[in-house]
Order: structure tokens, then C-alpha cells, then sequence
């Protein structure tokens, strides 16, 4: 099975820092990658998929990067609604799997 | 639009069974494969089952595969998942989620508590 990696676990930032995500794989996923952010008590949102694009309606402050094993998740200038935990996921040949999440708390 | 609604998460003992229903409406249900996709207290998004369109695939987590089965009724535009021999590590909140390979849409989930 594919494993996920993201680091760090936690981050603490302040409104208006640039933030970057880190998740890895354990083995090459070409740019097949997800990122979603998750608030307590919600249901996932889906941010970007195939590692770079992002999804309708997601401000262009987020963006991603990265194919084979490393990926970033970055957001250009943080925003007080973007305090949350992001999860990155991967889809190949049938598997999902999911990376620990990281969650981004205010400094 | 899309709408996925959750239903029939409980409170079961261990060994025991459980169906979990996904009402979906907003768009064409027969079109979309779909996902159930897990979550334990205060812990990580855990992917559980895929069902193609069509029905015709079915994959499963190692962890489930056995115990759990995932299946659909287009005429009823509902997803299922069928638990049983159900552990205390299968307690959670599980969420049914639209489209492949990405989850594009979710439901709000439903809560399932294995406990004696």
C-alpha cells in the first residue's frame, strides 16, 4: 500500500503568512494527489486535485505542487478562515490513502 | 445541487452489524462512482470503499475488506455500506463522497460508535 507522509503535524501562523504544506509518497503517484481542508465538525472540502489545479469556487490563494513523491500544498497569504486542518490524499490504481493531516493554528 | 445525506449510524456492539444508507440528489446518481470514507475521534480521514457507476468494480481499505461491502441502487439513487463483525476501531463518523478518482462532493456524515 501507498503511505502518505505530511509534515509538519502542526503549524502555528499569523493572517497574512505564507504557509506550505509538505506530504510525501511512500512510492511514485505521477501528479495524482488531493488536498482538502477540513474544519472541526464539517465534512471535507476539496481544495486541489491532480496536484495542481484548483477546484471552482477555491480562492487563488491556494495553490499546489509537486508530482512523483513530493507534493506542496501552499497558501500565498493566510486568511482567518483558513485556520483548519488539510489533508492530502492519494488515488492510484484503485487505492486512496489518506496523509496524517496538518493543522494550521493561529500564532 | 449536489446533495449527499448520510443515515443510519448508531450505537452497535462488537461483532454486531450495521447499514449505513447515502441519499444522493442533484445530480445523475448512475454517472458517479462513489466513495465511504471514515473518520475516528479526533483522528485522520481514513478511506473505507469505492463502487464504480456502474457497480461493476468494488474496492475496499485492508482494514474493512471481509467484514464490509459497499453496493448501490440507482433507482433509489442511494449508496450503501453493509458493516458487519464490526470492532470498536470502526467507530467513527463516515462520510459518503461523489465522483472519482477525487472526492469532489461529501455528505455530512453519519456517526457509527461500536461499544459494549
Amino acid at each position: 500500500d501507498i503511505q502518505m507522509t505530511q509534515s509538519p503535524s502542526t503549524l502555528s501562523a499569523s493572517v497574512g503568512d505564507r504557509v506550505t504544506i509538505t506530504c510525501r509518497a511512500s512510492q511514485s503517484i505521477s501528479n495524482w494527489l488531493a488536498w482538502y481542508q477540513q474544519k472541526p465538525g464539517k465534512a471535507p472540502k476539496l481544495l486541489i486535485y491532480e496536484a495542481s489545479n484548483l477546484e471552482s469556487g477555491v480562492p487563488s490563494r491556494f495553490s499546489g505542487s509537486g508530482s512523483g513523491t513530493e507534493f506542496t500544498l501552499t497558501i500565498s497569504s493566510l486568511q482567518p478562515d483558513d485556520f483548519a486542518t488539510y489533508y492530502c490524499q492519494q488515488y492510484n490504481i484503485y487505492s486512496w490513502t489518506f496523509g496524517q493531516g496538518t493543522k494550521v493554528e493561529i500564532k | 445541487q449536489v446533495q449527499l445525506v448520510e443515515s443510519g449510524g448508531g450505537v452497535v456492539q462488537p461483532g454486531g452489524s450495521l447499514r449505513l444508507s447515502c441519499a444522493a440528489s442533484g445530480f445523475t446518481f448512475s454517472n458517479n462512482g462513489m466513495h465511504w470514507v471514515r473518520q475516528a475521534p479526533g483522528k485522520g480521514l481514513e478511506w473505507v470503499a469505492f463502487i464504480q457507476y456502474d457497480g461493476s468494480e468494488k474496492y475496499y481499505a485492508d482494514s474493512v475488506k471481509g467484514r464490509f461491502t459497499i453496493s448501490r441502487d440507482i433507482s433509489k439513487n442511494t449508496l450503501y455500506l453493509q458493516m458487519n463483525i464490526l470492532r470498536a476501531e470502526d467507530t467513527g463518523i463516515y462520510y459518503c463522497a461523489k465522483d472519482a478518482p477525487v472526492c469532489h462532493y461529501w455528505g455530512q456524515g453519519t456517526l457509527v460508535t461500536v461499544s459494549s
